[in-house]
């Protein structure tokens, strides 16, 4: 594809539903990244993949939020029993390179998660 | 934890005016700074990307200057346009992956 593609672009989930989100990153694009963005805010790291490799997680706000890349491709945010402090938009972004900051980011337009 | 602050929150101009947003970072070990636009409902859209060995980049009516010793960034807009208003973000690298961002710095050009 031409970009970086999310899905579902709007969630609404009932407090302690579990979700999943899907990000489809560039075609060959080795580095994946999710960030969450709260209202008003800059996006906030989660995670990181290189290929199928999740090589930090040092962001993930809680052991509800989970992440994978099993084949190196598309990647699934999932989020357990959400809480109302879940809502904010999801943003994934894919880059070329292994050495993330050699290449620039591309951003998918992001999920936007409502937790009622 | 990082701290990037981006000065103005806001910003309100004429059409055709230059302008001057700002970045500020704690740390200046930093591999790379990367400025993003971002629109309503949209993702980011990067801009600029400059590397912590250049001093600044250019991409037409943009131009971003880094100064590692102070800490700082900016991104000159020349003679805007109502199509620039948008959020611009900056992004600084500290390891070879965790960006972090500023808030943002919400733009808007009055035609």
């Amino acid at each position: 594809g031409a970009g970086v593609s999310q899905s579902p672009r709007y969630k609404v989930a009932k407090r302690g539903q579990d979700v999943a989100l899907r990000c489809d990153p560039i075609s060959g694009h080795v580095s994946l990244f999710w960030y969450q963005q709260a209202l008003g805010q800059g996006p906030e790291f989660l995670t990181y993949f290189q290929n199928e490799a999740q090589l930090d997680k040092s962001g993930l706000p809680s052991d509800r939020f989970f992440a994978e890349r099993p084949e190196g491709s598309v990647s699934t945010l999932k989020i357990q029993r959400t809480q109302q402090e879940d809502s904010a938009v999801y943003l994934c972004a894919s880059s070329l390179s292994r050495l993330a900051g050699y290449n620039e980011q591309f951003f998918g337009p992001g999920t936007r998660l409502t937790v009622l | 934890k990082q701290e990037v602050t981006q000065i103005p929150a806001a910003l309100s101009v004429p059409e055709g005016e230059n302008l001057v947003l700002n970045c500020s970072f704690t740390d200046s070990a930093i591999y790379n700074l990367q400025w993003f636009r971002q629109d309503p409902g949209k993702g980011l859209t990067s801009l600029l990307l400059i590397q912590s060995s250049q001093r600044e980049q250019t991409s037409g009516r943009l131009n971003a200057s880094l100064d590692k010793s102070s800490g700082r960034s900016t991104l000159y807009i020349a003679a805007s346009q109502p199509g620039d208003s948008a959020t611009y973000l900056c992004a600084v690298l500290y390891n070879f992956n965790k960006f972090y961002f500023g808030s943002g710095t919400k733009l808007n050009v009055k035609p």
